[in-house]
């Protein structure tokens, strides 16, 4: 069983849709938790970041994290064709020197005009 | 742009050949980290350096190995190659020691092996 569980997909909204994506872990050392966003052929680019369980919100997009059910989630309000790409989740211990980041598979979201 | 730099973009090599790729990081970062991203497994880490010297290794070959210089950038050195090391490989880097602060990716150098 993988560490980090993450559908994936692919997931089609039509614009303007709110976009919910999720992932499960396993791992009670994870404490810190990113989003990234990935277009085709090139690096990952961080979208959201926290170590608290709750709610943080940054413009359309809000990272929900829930520590005690090791599930955290992604909205996107208001999509836009140009979300069109594949969201990963990642996580990482909270050792300040150490934080290689586990990676969810992606999700592949396709947000249509 | 995230500010860390990798090079070359691509490359096409064959099998048993040795490769080195190339990353420079964030102004500012002592800490590089590298993945590998494939279809079947996803990205993966394989090797973090700090301030020039190896702190965690993850699912890393024995025939990969990498440094790090005194000017902070670093290099990945892919020997024997095989043909299921074709894959996008990637470098992070970040501020350590400080709470909150998330790695940024280049954008990676695709290895095509034939």
């Amino acid at each position: 069983q993988k560490e980090v569980e993450q559908d994936p997909g692919p997931l089609s909204v039509p614009e303007g849709a709110i976009v919910s994506l999720n992932c499960t872990y396993s791992n009670s050392a994870f404490q810190y938790f990113m989003w990234y966003r990935q277009y085709s052929r090139k690096g990952p680019e961080l979208l959201m970041y926290t170590y608290s369980s709750g709610n943080k919100e940054d413009g359309r997009f809000t990272a929900q994290v829930d520590k005690s059910s090791k599930y955290i989630s992604l909205f996107i309000r208001d999509s836009q064709p140009s979300d069109s790409a594949t969201y990963l989740c990642a996580m990482s211990p909270m050792d300040t020197g150490r934080r290689a980041l586990t990676f969810g598979s992606g999700t592949r979201l396709q947000v249509q005009p | 742009d995230s500010g860390v730099t990798q090079t070359p973009k691509h490359l096409i090599t064959a099998t048993g050949q040795r490769v080195t790729l190339r990353c420079s990081p964030r102004s500012g970062d002592l800490s590089v980290y590298w993945y590998q991203q494939s279809l079947d497994q996803g990205l993966q880490f394989l090797i973090q350096y700090y301030n020039g010297e190896e702190r965690a290794k993850g699912n890393i070959l024995e025939r990969f190995s990498a440094q790090q210089f005194p000017d902070l950038h670093s290099e990945l050195n892919l020997s024997s190659l095989e043909l299921g090391d074709s894959a996008l490989y990637f470098c992070a880097s970040s501020v350590e020691g400080v709470v909150g602060q998330p790695q940024h990716f280049g954008d990676g150098t695709r290895l095509s092996i034939l």
